[in-house]
């Protein structure tokens, strides 16, 4: 069964200093990695995802997500922060091996405060 | 493209009240998914809609739930009756494509409670 963890339930960080969310993810076959954002009250924004190819993605609003197979990870992260970067992130993954097409299996959640 | 579109934002009903919940997909979109957000279990699929079809349905907590999906452009989640602890953000979200690669886009969910 495919899974995604976010192990950290707040990331608190300085504004210019650079940030990282974390994720790892497990998936039978080629797993398919996505990054959205969501700002209070607001639904999900796309950030960026991984299909193949290069390992560093690069997204929305100056994010990045760095994919690494033998540790099944998908970091989301920022070279410097701002405060407006404060909101909740959600890693999601998709089982390339699955038969199911459609189904997106999202992480808890890790919510980034970015302090001036 | 105004991006997907829920109605209403915000519902406060009573138990035992009938509650119905509007999206309309992203045109051209032929994937369609509602998802329930709460602060206990986080974000979970209830159903998903490819071409106007459901494909998976697991996700429905009982058979109180029920979702339609009659065009290309509109579908409702239905709850009969509700219950408090269904109090939750209900996001819609549409896609576009035939395999893994594609992106979801999100509503701006509504946020119902029940008392």
């Amino acid at each position: 069964a495919q899974s995604v963890a976010q192990p950290e339930d707040q990331v608190n960080v300085a504004e210019g200093n650079p940030l990282t969310v974390k994720c790892t993810y497990s998936v039978s076959g080629n797993p398919y990695l996505f990054w959205y954002v969501q700002y209070p009250n607001r639904g999900l924004q796309f950030l960026l995802k991984y299909i193949t190819g290069d390992n560093l993605v690069k997204g929305s609003y100056g994010f990045e997500a760095e994919f690494n197979k033998s540790q099944t990870s998908f970091h989301l992260k920022k070279p410097s922060a701002l405060v407006s970067d404060s909101a909740l992130y959600f890693c999601a993954v998709r089982d390339g091996g699955s038969s199911n097409t459609g189904k997106l299996i999202f992480g808890q959640g890790t919510t980034l405060q970015v302090k001036p | 493209d105004a991006g997907v579109i829920q109605s209403p934002r915000h519902e406060v009903t009573e138990m035992g009240q009938e509650v119905t919940l509007r999206c309309k997909p992203i045109s051209g979109h032929d994937y369609l998914f509602w998802y329930r957000q709460t602060m206990m279990r986080g974000l979970e699929l209830l159903i998903y809609f490819n071409n106007n079809v459901p494909i998976d349905d697991s996700g429905m907590p009982e058979d109180r739930f029920s979702a339609k999906m009659p065009n290309a452009s509109f579908s409702t989640l239905k709850i009969q009756p509700s219950e408090p602890r269904d109090s939750a953000v209900y996001f819609c979200a549409s896609s576009f494509g035939v395999g893994h690669t594609d992106t979801q886009y999100f509503g701006p969910g509504t946020r119902l409670t029940v008392l």
